[in-house]
């Protein structure tokens, strides 16, 4: 089945630094591939949306100047965290769909700690 | 705002012993359910989800069933095998199939 891969799955970095994170579809084309986070003993929500080539659509109260998203291929959609701090800790998860199909394809989520 | 509110685990049941999920929603619309799995060094899989209310989805012997009137949507499986062993995850949204808020997980840990 189709694969989607995340990496790193976990990060240790400082506060003040920027950490990116990488979600790669291997085996199809993803036109659209959402990124979740996940704080503590709370609920995974949706931060952004992004469509290849296209600007990222962020979900209300997700800075898109923090949370910097780039899809520049059909394969790769990278997610930046600028400028960490501790509240930014948190699991973020991207999923990826082929074509206009139904189906979300996940990665594994990374563990983000800012020190 | 949209919210998902599914019972805490850990759940650990023996093999061939009736499973039950809670699940329940608050949205301002109607939208679509979800229970997504994720295993063991693995991503969220959609499991099931329903659209619309009284539907029930269903796919490897569990099921749900969309309850607009109790705002619910419990998994349930008749006989549990070890394979099982996951984290199960709730979801909804109102667009379409795009899951927007999911439940907090709910590890099952399925014994011999």
């Amino acid at each position: 089945g189709a694969v989607v891969s995340q990496h790193p799955s976990r990060v240790i970095c400082k506060s003040g630094t920027s950490v990116k994170i990488e979600c790669r579809s291997l085996d199809f084309q993803a036109t659209t591939m959402f990124w979740y986070r996940q704080f503590p003993k709370q609920s995974l929500m949706l931060m952004a949306t992004s469509n290849e080539g296209s600007k990222a659509t962020y979900e209300q109260g997700v800075e898109k100047d923090k949370f910097l998203i780039n899809h520049a291929s059909l394969t790769l959609s990278t997610l930046t965290v600028t400028s960490a701090h501790p509240e930014d800790s948190s699991f973020y998860i991207c999923s990826a769909r082929e074509g206009y199909g139904e189906k979300l394809f996940f990665g594994s989520g990374t563990q983000l700690s800012v020190l | 705002g949209d919210s998902v509110t599914q019972m805490e685990g850990p759940v650990t049941l023996s093999e061939e012993a009736f499973l039950t999920i809670n699940c329940t929603y608050t949205a301002t619309g109607y939208p679509s359910l979800f229970w997504y799995v994720q295993y063991p060094g693995e991503g969220l899989q959609l499991l099931l989800k329903a659209t619309k209310a009284d539907d029930k989805g269903s796919n490897k012997g569990f099921e749900a069933t969309y309850r607009k009137e109790t705002t619910s949507f419990h998994l349930e499986k008749g006989s549990v095998q070890v394979s099982d062993s996951a984290v199960y995850f709730c979801a909804l949204s109102d667009r379409g199939n795009t899951p927007l808020v999911f439940g907090k997980g709910t590890r099952l840990s399925v014994i011999a």
